[in-house]
């Protein structure tokens, strides 16, 4: 099946513009969780979602946010964009149950100029 | 508050040797652990994972070891080879939620 397919990969925004990024889990995975990856920090959680209710909140600024639709894809908007914004921005899928593993889409590269 | 930590940023092995990486965390609330790897410009694939109730979880070359009152995990790679070159991170699911920690990552270069 299908893997986690994230859209757009590359993306170039100025500085005060805001974004809107795509996940598509896989097929019956409900849980969808986004991470941002800069050098040095690793992955850092941004939010989780399930059933379009988000369940957990990393400590991140309220101009990341996040939706998830009906049927489980997921958006996250950044507004106000900073220089710091610029990294590579992850979603994952899992499936409800806890205690699994969650995969992996290939990112979106944001780079804020 | 780095709750997972991977202390060595990188790390080289000749082919054909063990890879130990490392991971510490200080959450106990923590019940299962996984071991991602990442090439560059790919999202992180899953590995590994072991849960709490175990010490060890074997998967061909790799092994994954847990030492819960030292709040350790460690993953062997034997033999290591070349395209094992990435970056692989470990990551920790608390008892109470969904969410993943990580740790920043141990790049690993495989020396042919």
């Amino acid at each position: 099946k299908a893997g986690v397919t994230q859209t757009p990969r590359y993306l170039i925004k100025t500085r005060g513009q805001q974004v809107t990024l795509s996940c598509s889990p896989i097929s019956g995975h409900r849980s969808v969780s986004w991470y941002q990856q800069t050098p040095g920090q690793g992955l850092q959680f941004l939010f989780e979602y399930f059933s379009e209710t988000q369940r957990n909140k990393g400590n991140f600024p309220g101009r990341f946010s996040g939706r998830q639709f009906s049927n489980s894809r997921s958006e996250m908007n950044v507004s106000t964009l900073e220089l710091g914004d610029s990294a590579l921005y992850l979603c994952a899928s899992s499936l409800q149950d806890k205690n699994t593993e969650a995969f992996f889409g290939q990112g979106t590269r944001l780079t804020v100029v | 508050d780095q709750q997972v930590k991977q202390n060595s940023p990188s790390l080289s092995v000749q082919e054909g040797r063990i890879s130990i990486l490392n991971c510490d965390y200080t959450n106990s609330m923590f019940d299962y652990f996984l071991w991602y790897k990442k090439y560059p410009a790919e999202g992180p694939t899953f590995l590994i994972s072991i849960s709490s109730i175990k010490d060890k979880n074997e998967d061909g070359r790799f092994t994954v070891f847990l030492n819960k009152s030292a709040k350790h995990l460690s993953l062997h790679i034997v033999p290591s080879q070349p395209g094992d070159s990435a970056v692989y991170f470990c990551a920790a699911i608390s008892n109470t939620g969904n969410q993943f920690y990580f740790g920043t990552g141990t790049s690993l270069t495989v020396i042919p």
